[in-house]
């Protein structure tokens, strides 16, 4: 079955820039979406189709996706920033996901 | 406002069924497939089911750890998904969450505890 992998946790001081990657074999060929899960609340979509942006998701926000390796990057992170992230992809009509990423600011 | 209302979740023995429910409002129900995501205590998100719209059939489709227990199904009229589970197995206790599914899961409900012990 296909893997997603995530680094188990980033950190970056505040005003920062962090970047959370996430490896899959031929990733560059999917597309990749990005969610956002603070404690206690349910997951957001923070960044879809590779590097797209939901209305209301601040710019800070952006993704990309080659190769083997999707990234999410926060720009000018802020202490709300702080949450687990997860990537997600389809394989053969199945969803999978990466086991997430928590992202401290420090 | 997008708003997606899973219940039914609960204590259950295992080896019992129970059946969880998605209540969606605010956008065109029958334009997107629904998944069920569940996340197990202190774990990561875990895939679980999704149905696809009518256009495209409203097939399914299982994560392997599943698949022969549980049913996914939708009732467009009531804007509401199911999700039938079977033989439920201590391994199923996690938080399970409904998703509105365009490609991305864009909308996300707050989720409903299931428990299975004895």
């Amino acid at each position: 079955s296909y893997e997603l992998t995530q680094p188990p946790s980033v950190s970056v001081s505040p005003g920062q820039t962090a970047s959370i990657t996430c490896s899959g074999y031929k990733l560059g060929d999917k597309f990749v979406a990005w969610y956002q899960q603070r404690p206690g609340q349910s997951p957001v979509l923070v960044i879809y189709q590779d590097s797209k942006r939901p209305s209301g998701i601040p710019e800070r926000f952006s993704g990309s996706n080659s190769g083997n390796t999707a990234a999410l990057t926060v720009s000018g992170t802020q202490a709300v920033d702080e949450a687990d992230y997860y990537c997600q992809a389809w394989d053969s009509s199945h969803v999978v996901f990466g086991g997430g990423t928590k992202l401290t600011v420090l | 406002e997008v708003q997606l209302v899973e219940s039914g979740g609960g204590l259950v023995q295992p080896g019992r069924s129970l059946r969880l429910s998605c209540t969606a409002s605010g956008f065109n129900f029958g334009d997107y497939a629904m998944t069920w995501v569940r996340q197990a205590p202190g774990k990561g998100l875990e895939w679980v089911a999704y149905i696809r719209s009518k256009p495209y059939g409203a097939t399914t489709e299982y994560a392997a750890s599943v698949k022969g227990r549980f049913t996914v199904s939708r009732d467009d009229s009531k804007s509401i998904a199911y999700l039938q589970m079977n033989s439920l197995k201590t391994e199923d206790t996690a938080v399970y969450f409904c998703a509105g599914d365009s490609g991305s899961l864009d909308y996300w409900g707050q989720g409903t505890l299931v428990t299975v012990s004895s």
